[in-house]
């Protein structure tokens, strides 16, 4: 099983910081690189699907960067809110048969 | 707006006991997948199917096994419950056409006694 690493394991941060994760990722075979948000009680839902080296994505305050020729992405948070706070996880797709190898996720929590 | 439907959030069972975990979706998709989740561990693939009648292992399918009799559901079953499997249990779907993050369902959270 190829791993999938993500750190930091916990983060806590006030309300108002901005904040970045990193995923480490096997670079060879690589297809795609997904991140999720999971909410507590809740179902993880996909933040991002990213597949080409250099591809920077985002969505309102939080973006994702992608270097797959050393296996890493990061996620950003600029400007953190409280419903921020939520496990981060990533995931990486080797080929396409549609399967991710998950990280074991980074939990933010962010303070009012 | 539900999309994946797990059958039940929460469930205890007896050690030894056969246990089904069902999935349901209605987005049409053809892949559908378990995960299990352990504090400290990320999702661990138990199986996928890529079509009716299709399944394959994942990387722990020990002591379970499958059903996709439609392309709706995808059941996971325990055939015997033992203490090592309690866990959260996740279903998820995706599309063939394209690349897309999955669709989750809820969670199970599985208590065997």
């Amino acid at each position: 099983i190829l791993n999938v690493e993500q750190s930091p394991q916990s983060l806590h941060v006030q309300e108002g910081d901005s904040t970045n994760f990193t995923c480490s990722f096997p670079s060879s075979n690589f297809y795609a690189l997904h991140w999720y948000r999971w909410e507590t009680a809740k179902s993880p839902e996909a933040l991002f699907v990213m597949t080409l080296n250099g591809d920077e994505k985002k969505k309102g305050r939080i973006s994702a960067t992608l270097n797959t020729k050393e296996g890493y992405s990061y996620l950003y948070i600029k400007g953190s809110q409280p419903e921020d706070s939520a496990t981060y996880l990533c995931a990486s797709a080797m080929d396409s048969s549609y399967k991710l190898i998950f990280g074991s996720g980074t939990r933010l929590l962010v303070r009012p | 707006d539900v999309k994946v439907t797990q059958s039940s959030r929460y469930l205890v069972k007896r050690t030894g006991e056969k246990v089904f975990l069902e999935c349901v979706q209605d987005m049409d998709h053809e892949n559908m997948f378990w995960y299990r989740q352990d504090p400290g561990l990320g999702l661990r693939l138990i199986y996928f199917s890529y079509d009716v009648k299709m399944k394959e292992k994942g990387d722990i399918p020990e002591g379970y096994s499958v059903s996709r009799e439609k392309k709706e559901r995808f059941s996971l079953i325990l055939e015997s419950a033992s203490t090592n499997q309690t866990s959260m249990y996740l279903c998820a779907s995706t599309p063939s056409m394209g690349i897309k993050g999955y669709t989750f369902g809820s969670g199970t959270r599985l208590t065997v006694v």
